[in-house]
């Protein structure tokens, strides 16, 4: 199975800064139609996943465009321009290209 | 609007059987590949199956976990997935969701005690 590591695993933030989260995989998530099938997650308390981004980059509707995600191969980063309250979760990179799809170990997002 | 809506959670004993069932409303169901995630307490996320639409073949894939025991299908005139789960162990006590990759049920809740 294709491994997804996350980093870092806690990422306390003050209100208005920028927030990073790495994933990487295990193996190249390169599929052969060409399409790259990396996708990020934010599960906010007590809610159900919400899909953030689409194959790499592709903000899904409704999502704000402080959110952005970018990368290639194996190595992926998911980015919040600016932290709001309501961005406190876990995020979760997936990746939809090997199965069985499999997710990060999820990145605890928090207010300093 | 997309909604999914899963039932079917409880309390089994270990060895039981139990079946979710997942209604599907606001996108054409027909058309979608679906899949059930489930999440451990506490824990993280963890793909469970996934059923392709019959255009695409209607096929079933399983995580290792689950496979041999779990069972995926659908039902498309009623616009239902569904997930039969036999011979479960603890370690499948979970909040199970219903997704379509985009949209996610709310869960159901699934404890395997004695």
């Amino acid at each position: 199975d294709v491994v997804m590591t996350q980093s870092p695993l806690s990422l306390p933030v003050t209100l208005g800064q920028p927030a990073s989260i790495s994933c990487r995989s295990s193996q190249s998530l390169v599929y052969s139609d060409g399409n790259t099938y990396l996708n990020w997650f934010q599960q906010r308390p007590g809610q159900s996943p919400r899909r953030l981004i689409y194959k790499v980059s592709n903000r899904d509707s409704g999502v704000p465009d402080r959110f952005s995600g970018s990368g290639s191969g194996t190595d992926f980063t998911l980015k919040i321009s600016r932290v709001e309250a309501e961005d406190v979760g876990v995020y979760y990179c997936m990746q939809g290209t090997h199965w069985p799809w499999t997710f990060g170990q999820g990145t605890k997002v928090e207010i300093k | 609007e997309v909604q999914l809506v899963e039932s079917g959670g409880g309390l089994v004993k270990p060895g039981g059987s139990l079946r979710l069932s997942c209604a599907a409303s606001g996108f054409t169901f027909t058309k979608a590949w679906m899949s059930w995630v489930r999440q451990a307490p506490g824990k993280g996320l963890e793909w469970v199956g996934r059923i392709k639409s019959k255009t695409d073949g209607g096929t079933t894939d399983y995580a290792a976990p689950v496979k041999g025991r779990f069972t995926i299908s659908r039902d498309d005139s009623k616009n239902t997935l569904s997930l039969q789960m036999n011979s479960l162990k603890t370690e499948d006590a979970a909040v199970y969701y219903c997704s379509t990759g985009v949209s996610w049920g709310q869960g159901t809740l699934v404890t395997v005690s004695s």
